[in-house]
Order: C-alpha cells, then structure tokens, then sequence
C-alpha cells in the first residue's frame, strides 16, 4: 500500500462544475502539500497546510488529521484548471502521491 | 516569493556521456534540496536528499554512483548523471523547502533525453 493515496487517478468534468479530489496518507506529516503539475512538467505549490482550511481564490484544501485525509476542492472550475494535482505528505521529506489528472472541458 | 531556478530546462545526451543539473535558490538559502524523478505517466519519485556541506542521502534504489549529487553553498545543489543510458531518459526535478518547511518551492524541471 503506498504511504500516500489519491482519489480518483482521472476526472473529467465540465466547466463549471465542482471538482474535489481526495487525498489519504498513513505517515506521520508536519503538513501536507498540494500541487499543480502542467502539462510541460512545472509544478507549481498551491498549498501547504498542517490544519483545517485554506482558500485561495477558487480552490480550497482543507485536512483532517485526525482520519488523515485531505481534500482539494476546486469550484467553478474552467479548462485551464486542466492539469495534475498531486498530494505530497511533508515530514523532513515530500512523499507523494500518484496525482490526479483532471481534465476541463467547455 | 521565493524561487527555486533549475537548470538545463531540456537535454539531450548520447549513451554513456554525463550530464550535469543545476539547481538554485534564487532569493533564500536551502540547506536541504530533493531531486525527484518522474517518468511519463507515473508520480514523482524522491531519488536523494541534497544537504548542503555534507553527503546527499538516497533513498533505496538509487545508485549514488551514477547520481553524483553536490551542495556546495546554500543556494546551489547539483545533479550528475554519469555513465547515462535511455533508461535514464526522464523528468528530474528539485524543490527546496523554506527552512522549517511552512513551504516548499520546485524548480522548472529538466526532461533528460539519452540516446
């Protein structure tokens, strides 16, 4: 079983809808990570968080640390949130997870 | 905020030739880098920590021969790929933490190409 588990691998939706991927991990963190990988490789962090809730813009994470499970909620989405969003468990390290791929369609 | 500069962004090398990867902080000191490694289709992998003045650590798997890794300063670690072959064809990419890892910054990424 790996350490760091998403849910689901693919999404597609349409533009518009509310996405929300799922992330369980069974190490122990200090934080755990979110990501945004483009289609050309790039990563870029969109959040990074120990507790409860953070929002920026469209996109809410919120983390249970209790049941070790997190979710990063996208609302209102649009085809350029198109990419793969990976969880990472952070303690000293990043372990990550496989990612989601989700796709936007107009 | 914070940048994490990684350099080549693409190469292409021939079998048995190395190839050297940058990566700086550009705006904060990193005395802890990760270099990753992720093939298509397939997650990140973590191949080694980079700390800065003393020996990397890899993870099980990784040959610290062929991946010679260096942290000379606080804002420079590198990535050696010696020896190369096409199964060494990947995506490598490096990211450094904020000191007490509040935050994390990735560099470009470098897709190596071995022909």
């Amino acid at each position: 079983k790996n350490e760091v588990e998403q849910s689901p691998q693919n999404l597609t939706a349409q533009e518009g809808e509310f996405i929300t991927i799922n992330c369980s991990y069974s190490v122990g963190i200090s934080a755990l990570h979110w990501l945004q990988q483009h289609p050309g490789g790039g990563i870029v962090s969109l959040f990074m968080l120990s507790s409860g809730k953070k929002k920026h813009g469209r996109l809410i994470a919120t983390i249970n640390i209790q049941e070790k499970h997190s979710s990063l909620h996208i609302t209102a989405s649009h085809p350029r949130d198109s990419a793969v969003y990976i969880c990472a468990a952070v303690n000293n390290d990043m372990r990550f997870g496989a990612g989601t791929r989700l796709t936007v369609k107009p | 905020g914070a940048v994490v500069s990684q350099h080549p962004s693409r190469v292409i090398c021939k079998s048995g030739t190395s190839v050297k990867i940058e990566c700086r902080s550009l705006d904060f000191q990193a005395t802890t880098m990760f270099w990753y490694r992720q093939f298509p289709k397939q997650s990140l992998m973590l191949m080694a920590t980079s700390n800065e003045g003393s020996k990397a650590t890899y993870e099980q798997g990784v040959e610290k021969d062929k991946f010679l890794i260096n942290h000379a300063s606080l804002t420079l670690s590198t990535l050696t790929v010696t020896s190369a072959h096409p199964e060494d064809s990947s995506f490598y990419i490096c990211s450094a933490p904020l000191g007490d890892y509040t935050e994390a910054f990735f560099g470009q990424g470098t897709r190596l190409t071995v022909v």
